[in-house]
């Protein structure tokens, strides 16, 4: 079964940092999505991303987080510069161009700000 | 998009039938209810959605009621590896384009 796949696993940096996750979306996918989950809250929506521009953005996803599908098949989440509340387990998904289709989701990268 | 209410934790024993409720009153027509389930921090799982009519695969059945105002996830025989957060949430859908409001879902645990 096809799978979304995000790297690295687990990233500890340090705080002031800049820090870019990876995820590669199913290939026919035309839908992509970031959520992140801090520990022992809700899964939360960054953005969506669609036709290479941002479709739609929540009120988290300030200057500091940017998104990016720099070929065909990445999907990158980068935080400028870190903060201690960015530590969170953060969630790529994807899906197809047509209405009733559940996401698929990657297994996260947890995010370790120091 | 509506609210959903659920429980906030439920047991069942493996091997059983485990029946999730949620509420979602103000639903509207063209609204439709979606489950996902999160075992144990992974990324979150599609399971199943529907609109009116009741709907089953191969994992679960979903019934929603006639007035749509609520719903029930039905595991028919729950093993071990279904231990995790069942999340119901109500989308209209736009074409791939739709935001996924997670609430904080029914913790299922199966006991053995």
């Amino acid at each position: 079964e096809p799978e979304v796949t995000q790297t690295p696993s687990h990233q500890v940096t340090q705080m002031g940092q800049e820090v870019i996750l990876r995820c590669v979306p199913i290939s026919n996918h035309l839908y992509f999505y970031w959520y992140r989950q801090i520990l022992g809250q809700k899964v939360e929506f960054l953005v969506s991303f669609y036709n290479n521009e941002i479709s739609e953005k929540s009120e988290i996803f300030d200057d500091q987080f940017s998104v990016e599908r720099p070929d065909g098949s990445n999907f990158t989440l980068k935080i400028r510069s870190t903060k201690l509340e960015d530590s969170a387990m953060y969630f790529c998904a994807s899906s197809p161009d047509r209405e009733n289709y559940g996401y698929t989701f990657g297994s996260g990268t947890r995010l370790t700000v120091v | 998009d509506a609210k959903t209410t659920q429980p906030p934790s439920m047991d069942c024993a493996e091997g059983r039938a485990a029946n999730l409720p949620c509420n979602h009153s103000t639903i509207s027509g063209n609204e439709y209810v979606y489950w996902y389930r999160q075992i144990h921090s992974q990324g979150p799982q599609y399971i199943i959605h529907g609109l009116k009519n009741n709907e089953t695969n191969e994992m679960v059945s979903l019934i929603i009621t006639e007035d749509r105002k609520s719903s029930t996830l039905i595991l028919p025989h729950a093993t071990l590896r279904d231990t995790a957060v069942y999340y119901c949430i109500v989308i209209t859908p736009n074409f791939g384009n739709e935001k996924l409001t997670f609430g904080t879902g029914t913790r299922l645990t199966i006991i053995p």
